[in-house]
Order: C-alpha cells, then sequence, then structure tokens
C-alpha cells in the first residue's frame, strides 16, 4: 500500500524566509503528486500538481515543487514568505492503479508565518 | 458559483443519532469522494465513485453508508453516530478522462460533525 510523509509537523518562519516543506512517498509505480493547502477554516485547495514531463512544476501563489524519482520525494519550496502563507500544507499521492483514483495524503505541516 | 458544495456546514448531534451530509458538484466530474479529516488533520479517503457505482471503500464501519442518486450527487449517511465519529467531512470530486486515468481532485467546504 502506498504511505506519504511529511518530515515536519509544524514549521514557524518570519515573513520573506523560504520555505521547504519535505514529502515522501512509498510506491514503486507510476504516481501522480499533489500539494493542497487548508487555510485556517477553509477547504483544501490545490497548489500545483505533477503529473510527467519537467520534474519541476510551479503552482499558484509562488510556489513550486520538485519530483526527484530517485528519492521518492516531491517537496515544496517558496522562496520568500507572506504571513497569508500561514495555513496547513498537505502532500498527496495518487498511485496510478486500475481501480479508483485514491488520494494518499501525508499527516500535513501546519506552517506559522510570523508578520 | 460553488463548484463542489457540502450541507450542512456544521452538525451538532447526540451519540446514537442517525444524520446525512449532502455533496453536490457542479463540474460535470464523473467521480465523487468522501474523505474524513480527524481532530489531528489527519485525512483519509472513505469512499469512491464513479458514474454513481461504488469503485472505492476503504475500512469504514458499515453505519457510514454512501449514495450516489445521480453523478453530481454523493451523500454520506451516518447511523448510530459515535463519539469517534466527530471529524470533518470532505467531499471532493474529479474527471476522468478518456483514457481512464483521474485527474486533480476538487475539495468541498467540509462538514464539521460533532457528536456528543
Amino acid at each position: 500500500a502506498q504511505s506519504v510523509s511529511q518530515h515536519n509537523h509544524h514549521v514557524i518562519l518570519s515573513e520573506a524566509a523560504s520555505l521547504e516543506l519535505g514529502c515522501n512517498y512509498s510506491y514503486g509505480g507510476t504516481v501522480n503528486l499533489f500539494w493542497y493547502v487548508q487555510y485556517p477554516g477553509q477547504h483544501l485547495q490545490l497548489l500545483l500538481k505533477y503529473f510527467s514531463g519537467d520534474p519541476l512544476v510551479k503552482g499558484i501563489k509562488g510556489f513550486e515543487a520538485e519530483f526527484i524519482k530517485s528519492k521518492f520525494s516531491f517537496n515544496l519550496r517558496k522562496p520568500s514568505v507572506q504571513w497569508s502563507d500561514t495555513a496547513e500544507y498537505f502532500c498527496a499521492v495518487n498511485a496510478l492503479k486500475a481501480a479508483g483514483n485514491k488520494l494518499t495524503f501525508g499527516g500535513g505541516t501546519r506552517v506559522l508565518v510570523k508578520p | 458559483d460553488t463548484a463542489v458544495s457540502q450541507t450542512p456546514k456544521y452538525l451538532v448531534t447526540q451519540m446514537g443519532n442517525d444524520k446525512s451530509i449532502k455533496c453536490e458538484q457542479n463540474l460535470g466530474h464523473d467521480t465523487m469522494y468522501w474523505y474524513k479529516q480527524d481532530s489531528k488533520k489527519f485525512l483519509k479517503i472513505m469512499f469512491s465513485y464513479n458514474n454513481k457505482e461504488l469503485i472505492i471503500n476503504e475500512t469504514v464501519p458499515n453505519r457510514f453508508s454512501p449514495k450516489s442518486p445521480d453523478k453530481a450527487h454523493l451523500n454520506l449517511h451516518i447511523n448510530s453516530l459515535e463519539l469517534g465519529d466527530s471529524a470533518v467531512y470532505f467531499c471532493a470530486s474529479s474527471p476522468k478522462t478518456g483514457t481512464g486515468l483521474y485527474n486533480e481532485q476538487f475539495f468541498g467546504p467540509g462538514t464539521r460533525l460533532t457528536v456528543l
């Protein structure tokens, strides 16, 4: 069964600092990879996704992520965070199987950006 | 226009009651899902329906019964509610491409269920 782990449960940083959130998955086959963000009290929104092609993907709000297949990783980055980036960030993996479209989520990383 | 909507947004009820949560999507997607997010924010899939057909059924107590009257709706009925059912329940939908591969999932606003 596939699993996803996010290394940091909580991250606290100041505005303008750089952010990197780690995500590793365990599945040997072809995967689709996602990062979702959940702002306080809101639903999940897609930040970016990787299906194929260039392993460096750019998403909304200045976020990007790099897929490193050999490391089974899909780390999220933002060069300079803002207070409004305070949120919970979820990495998710969809293993391309015959049945269903089952997204397996990591445990989430709570990011607090101090003004 | 809301793409994936859920009702109610909040649901507070007593143990032992039966309740339903409704979900509707106006995106024309073929596939819909229910996820449970616990108090530690951990998200786990419960069910998935494709064109009204159940395709994913994780290890969920049979007190939970999804119903899909059409491909735009996926409701979740919960019988004999327990304290441990307290969580936020998210509905989601995704399109299915012609090759059979699925695409990203779009989430609803969530329903916060509190069982007293």
